[in-house]
C-alpha cells in the first residue's frame, strides 16, 4: 500500500507558541489531503481538505486562522496550529488520497500535548 | 443523529472465533464504504475497501455492503491476538470526504 509519513509523533509545547505538523506521501502524488482530530475514544473529526495550490477548504467550526494548513507540492501538505492552548491537545492525523482514488492512507499521527 | 452508527463495544472473543463488525448509516449518498485498523496511538491502516453492494474476501476478512438496508459488516476469521485493535468504518460521497463511525475496540483474547 501507498505511504503517508507524519511528523513529529510527538510535540510537546508551551500556550501561546505555533506548531507544526507535516505530512508526507511517499510513494505517489497526493493531489488532496485531509487533515482530522480524534479525541480519546472518539472517531476522527475531519478539520479540513487540502488541494495542492489552492487554499484549503475548512469544515464548519474549525477556525482557518488558528490551524493554517499549506498544501505547496502534491507530496507535502502541513498544519501549523498557531498560538496553541492546552485545548488544542489533541491527536492529530493527516491522509492523502492518490489521483482519482477513494483510498485514503493515513499518517501516523501527531500526539500534540500544549502545557 | 449521526451520518455513520458504530457499536463502540468493547467486544472481547477468544483467539480463533469470527469478530462481526457493523455500521449503518443514513445518508443514501455514500458510495464508498472501507474499514480502517487503528492501533492505540497510531494512524488508522486501510483493511478493506469497497463500492458496491456484496461481499469482498481478503484474506481472513470479509466486508459486506447491503446498499439497500445501508449497513455494511466486516468480519474476520480465525482472529489473533494481533487482530487487537479499533475497527473504523468510512465511507465517502463522491466528493472523497470520509465520514467515520466512532470505531469499535476488539479484544482477541490468546
Amino acid at each position: 500500500g501507498a505511504v503517508v509519513s507524519q511528523h513529529p509523533s510527538r510535540v510537546i509545547c508551551k500556550s501561546g507558541t505555533s506548531v507544526k505538523i507535516e505530512c508526507r506521501s511517499l510513494d505517489f502524488q497526493a493531489t488532496t489531503m485531509f487533515w482530522y482530530r480524534q479525541f480519546p475514544k472518539q472517531s476522527l473529526m475531519l478539520m479540513a481538505t487540502s488541494n495542492e495550490g489552492s487554499k484549503a477548504t475548512y469544515e464548519q467550526g474549525v477556525e482557518k486562522d488558528k490551524f493554517l494548513i499549506n498544501h505547496a507540492s502534491l507530496t507535502l501538505s502541513t498544519l501549523t496550529v498557531t498560538s496553541a492552548h492546552p485545548e488544542d491537545s489533541s491527536f492529530y492525523i493527516c491522509s492523502a488520497d492518490r489521483e482519482a482514488n477513494t483510498e485514503a492512507f493515513f499518517g501516523q499521527g501527531t500526539r500534540l500535548t500544549v502545557v | 443523529q449521526k451520518e455513520v452508527e458504530q457499536d463502540p463495544g468493547p467486544l472481547s472473543v477468544p483467539e480463533g472465533a469470527i469478530v462481526s463488525l457493523n455500521c449503518t448509516y443514513s445518508n443514501s449518498a455514500f458510495q464508498y464504504f472501507m474499514w480502517y485498523r487503528q492501533y492505540s496511538r497510531k494512524g488508522p491502516e486501510l483493511l478493506m475497501y469497497t463500492y458496491s453492494s456484496g461481499n469482498k474476501e481478503d484474506g481472513r476478512f470479509t466486508a459486506q455492503v447491503d446498499k439497500s438496508s445501508k449497513y455494511i459488516s466486516l468480519f474476520i476469521r480465525d482472529s489473533q491476538p494481533s487482530d487487537s485493535a479499533t475497527y473504523l468504518c468510512a465511507m465517502a460521497r463522491n466528493d472523497y470526504k470520509l465520514s467515520f463511525g466512532a470505531g469499535t475496540t476488539v479484544t482477541v483474547r490468546a
